[in-house]
């Protein structure tokens, strides 16, 4: 069955950078967009980034962008974000998942993983 | 950005009746070429993931039970649960994936009374 599981999560100081990944089975990775959603504690959910199968395309919430890259490694079956210049406001649960077969960046996300906490903090 | 506004923020509804999440969008979700509604809905447990349980508005994923539906169109949407179980206990998000940047509801939290 589909397995996502995200990896990378640490208390970080604010400016600091982190890397999180999310290992992907049970599916042909290569074939999906993949993305990224995070949860402040006790908060509700907020779109990061997305990518496309191939990398070609990617996209980032304002909040984010130029501060985190996605990227993904398809003969590793794994996904990624680079996180730089965070800040206490980017202290979240990073969920990696997964947009239907078929779909480009305009889809819902079918497949979620149990998520990784990221806390920015002196 | 496309606004969604939940209601109510929280609801509490007997084992065995109907729980009614409404939700709005601040401009139309439905793509006129396709006459396709980019509206999810997805449910969170406590200490969980989401989970999606509703798709194009209206169409149920696989192995959701029956007693989710979803509803509505173009601004309009509702998730109803026809007969509220225990295990139904969780915060219930609408999303739409119309336009970037994909926007969430604030949440619905479903409790029993």
């Amino acid at each position: 069955q589909v397995q996502l599981v995200e990896s990378g999560g640490d208390l970080v100081k604010p400016g600091g950078s982190l890397r999180l990944s999310c290992a992907a089975s049970g599916f042909t990775f290569s074939d999906f967009y993949m993305s990224w959603i995070r949860q402040a504690p006790g908060k509700g959910l907020e779109w990061v980034s997305y990518i496309s199968s191939s990398t070609t395309y990617t996209n980032y919430a304002e909040s984010v962008r130029g501060r985190f890259t996605i990227s993904r490694d398809n003969a590793e079956n794994s996904l990624y974000l680079q996180m730089k210049s965070l800040r206490a406001e980017d202290t979240a649960v990073y969920y990696c998942a997964r947009l239907p077969r078929g779909c480009a960046g305009d889809c819902y996300l079918d497949s979620w993983g149990q998520g990784t906490l990221v806390t920015v903090s002196s | 950005d496309i606004v969604m506004t939940q209601s109510p923020d929280s609801l509490a509804v007997s084992l065995g009746e109907r729980a009614t999440i409404n939700c709005k969008s601040s401009q139309s979700v439905l793509y006129s070429s396709n006459n396709k509604n980019y509206l999810a809905w997805y449910q969170q447990k406590p200490g969980q993931p989401p989970k999606l349980l509703i798709y194009w508005a209206s169409i149920r994923k696989s192995e959701v039970p029956d007693r989710f539906s979803g509803s509505g169109s173009g601004t309009d949407f509702t998730l109803t649960i026809s007969s509220l179980q225990a295990e139904d206990v969780a915060v219930y998000y609408c999303q739409q994936h119309y336009s970037s940047p994909w926007t969430f509801g604030q949440g619905t939290k479903v409790e029993i009374k």
